[in-house]
């Protein structure tokens, strides 16, 4: 079974509007990570925003914020008033933490088109 | 404060020849990833060193890919000899020690795209 699902391969979006990405993971361990990486066409990775299974608030850095719903393994990316440079693929992740392993285990990616 | 460099970003080179590729991880880091990326694979985990120790190495995919973490600023990934289905991105990242928040997110490089003719 996959630990990380993102079942948007492409999503379209006019700008300006607000985008959500989804995100649904799969774990038993009760202490993990999860985290948003960015990659647009000129193909870096760039970290975007993080949530610990224990933090009591959503993550929230600038315009992007993670809808973090515990009971429902989910943890959706909202970006809000989206821009141009917003168009790139969008990678959800997670890092369980009981394990004593560093990996994180990267979901399939979201491709986001904002149009003009 | 530099992030996580690669070097070099691009190599082209014709089957059967040997490729290295190398990564500085970002100071004070502890672990230290290697990834590969293609289109019909999508990012895979390769190998990853703790304190310069290889803690897992089973995605390594054959035999001709090695790495190497000489200290805890350098490392290498070598593959020998290359092949065409070799081509993709390899990407290097870095962490700090596992432990709490802050020290969960990897940081990536900008990415060595090999091209294997």
């Amino acid at each position: 079974a996959q630990k990380i699902t993102q079942t948007q391969p492409g999503m379209f979006v006019q700008e300006k509007e607000a985008v959500t990405l989804d995100c649904t993971y799969d774990t038993s361990d009760p202490s993990y990570g999860l985290f948003w990486y960015k990659q647009p066409s000129s193909g870096e990775m760039i970290f975007l925003i993080y949530q610990g299974s224990y933090d009591q608030q959503n993550a929230t850095e600038g315009r992007y914020s993670l809808n973090f719903q515990k009971a429902r393994k989910s943890a959706n990316l909202v970006i809000s008033a989206s821009q141009l440079g917003d168009s790139a693929m969008y990678f959800c992740a997670m890092r369980e933490r009981g394990n004593r392993d560093d990996k994180i285990i990267f979901g399939k990616g979201t491709r986001l088109h904002i149009l003009p | 404060d530099a992030g996580v460099i690669q070097s070099p970003r691009h190599e082209v080179t014709e089957m059967g020849q040997e490729v290295t590729l190398r990564c500085k991880p970002i100071s004070g880091h502890n672990s230290l990833f290697w990834y590969r990326q293609t289109m019909m694979r999508g990012l895979e985990l390769l190998i990853y060193f703790n304190n310069n120790v290889p803690i897992d190495d089973s995605g390594m995919p054959e035999d001709r890919f090695s790495a190497k973490m000489p200290n805890a600023s350098f490392s290498t990934l070598k593959i020998q000899p290359s092949e065409p289905r070799d081509s993709a991105v390899y990407f290097c990242a870095s962490n700090d020690s596992p432990g709490g928040p802050s020290t969960d997110t990897q940081y990536f490089g900008p990415g060595t795209r090999l091209t294997v003719l």
